[in-house]
């Protein structure tokens, strides 16, 4: 069964900061990585997606990295702001056909930007 | 943007009663998904549609049903509510079975 782990649970750091937050996944078999980003009492926000077959994806401050292999992969948020503080989740996407459709997530990160 | 909206934000409701959670999204997506979110677990897969009229269970169906009679809106249903069904519940859909997924901003549903 697919397992998500992200580390650290939680991070507080000085506003302009580069940050990088972990993701890994116990199976390699999947057909892509999502990130989102939670605000306390609300829903998910999109983030970034990346196929299996891609090693990254950037949007604006955000790079996110795969490394499929290894079960891996890194969002890294440059020059942070207090506008940043949430929760961060990682979810993969199995194969079709490789076990229950749907997303599996870690827990998340509680990322606190300290202006 | 996509738009996925869910009736309410907050619910209060008794063991035992029936409950309804709607959601709908604006963007003809075909595929759509519940799931439940809470403290120390994440969020889980409770059930996913592909298509109207059509249902899949995902890692915790027990306890509820879901109903897709319009491509629009994906209903969860509680049978029969009971106190460790108190979560927040998010929707979420997709255009494409394995795309983007796009969430709601969630129900709390709160059972007593």
């Amino acid at each position: 069964k697919q397992e998500v782990t992200q580390i650290p649970a939680a991070l507080s750091v000085p506003e302009g900061e580069n940050l990088v937050l972990n993701c890994s996944f116990t199976d390699s078999a999947i057909y892509n990585l999502q990130w989102f980003r939670q605000d306390p009492g609300k829903g998910l926000t999109s983030l970034l997606l990346i196929q299996s077959s891609q090693r990254e994806q950037t949007s604006g401050r955000l790079n996110a990295s795969l490394d499929k292999s290894s079960g891996r992969s890194t969002l890294y948020i440059a020059a942070s702001q207090p506008g940043d503080s949430a929760t961060y989740l990682c979810a993969v996407r199995p194969r079709p056909g490789g076990g229950a459709d749907g997303l599996t997530f870690g827990k998340g990160t509680h990322l606190i930007i300290q202006p | 943007d996509v738009k996925v909206t869910q009736s309410s934000r907050y619910l209060v409701k008794r063991t035992g009663e029936k409950v309804f959670l709607e959601c709908v999204q604006d963007m003809d997506h075909e595929n759509m998904f519940w799931y439940r979110q809470d403290p120390g677990l994440g969020l889980r897969l409770i059930y996913f549609s592909y298509d109207v009229k059509m249902k899949e269970k995902g890692d915790i169906p027990e306890g509820y049903s879901v109903s897709r009679e319009k491509k629009e809106r994906f209903s969860l249903i509680l049978e029969s509510a009971s106190t460790n069904q108190t979560s927040m519940y998010l929707c979420a859909s997709s255009f494409y079975r394995e795309g983007e997924q796009y969430f709601g901003p969630g129900t709390r549903l709160t059972v007593t």
